[in-house]
């Protein structure tokens, strides 16, 4: 089955440190894997995709099929980055999981 | 262009009722999607449409009905509510190919008392 786990609902650091949002997923495929996050009143939106190999905002997020993990990782976060976060996988018949997020706090 | 729009922002039901959550698109995406937002739930798949006329069931499809009779459109129905549908509802729509980011609506706030 088709399943994506984001262990951490909430997760607080301070501005500065680094930051590793986890997620993991179960797919019996070759899974195509994005993050995207949503800022207080804004609309949902994509922050980066495992095969563009990008970084945004200084976010980056590297596959790991040994693991079936997708983290992403910031090393110095800033306060601008609270936001909610979602892990999503596409699937083979073309819809999209998401898992249940984490709501990511920076603190000054 | 406006992207994905969807009405109402807001709607208070009473159990039992009906209505109907409207999506549109103005970016000639195939796929379209509606997801409902539980607070430490995520967003789960309701129903999304690869094309107009085609229909498949995501995750949590139960007391909800869609038809995609136009490219731009996807309708989301809800029959007889229920308080466990009290929810933030979104629309999501993507293009064929390419590398599948999704576009999102503002999302529908939906209570029902």
């Amino acid at each position: 089955a088709q399943r994506v786990t984001q262990p951490e609902k909430l997760l607080s650091v301070f501005k500065g440190a680094p930051v590793e949002l986890k997620c993991n997923y179960s797919y019996s495929g070759s899974p195509e894997l994005f993050w995207y996050v949503q800022y207080s009143r804004q609309r949902l939106q994509l922050l980066l995709r495992h095969i563009s190999r990008e970084s945004i905002k200084g976010f980056t997020a590297d596959l790991n099929k040994g693991e079936t993990s997708f983290h992403l990782k910031k090393p110095f976060a800033q306060e601008e980055d609270s936001a909610m976060y979602y892990c999503a996988l596409r699937g083979n018949n073309n819809d999209m999981r998401f898992g249940a997020g984490t709501r990511l706090t920076v603190k000054p | 262009n406006a992207g994905v729009t969807q009405t109402p922002k807001f709607r208070i039901l009473k159990i039992g009722q009906s209505m109907t959550l409207q999506c549109t698109q103005d970016m000639n995406h195939n796929y379209m999607y509606w997801y409902r937002q539980d607070p430490g739930m995520g967003l789960k798949l309701i129903y999304y449409s690869v094309g107009a006329g085609i229909t498949d069931k995501g995750e949590v499809p139960n007391g909800y009905n869609v038809s995609r009779s136009t490219t731009e459109d996807f309708p989301l129905r809800l029959e007889l509510a229920a308080p466990s549908q009290t929810s933030v509802y979104f629309c999501a729509s993507r293009r064929q190919g390419g590398p599948g980011e999704l576009f999102f609506g503002e999302g529908s706030r939906l209570t029902v008392l």
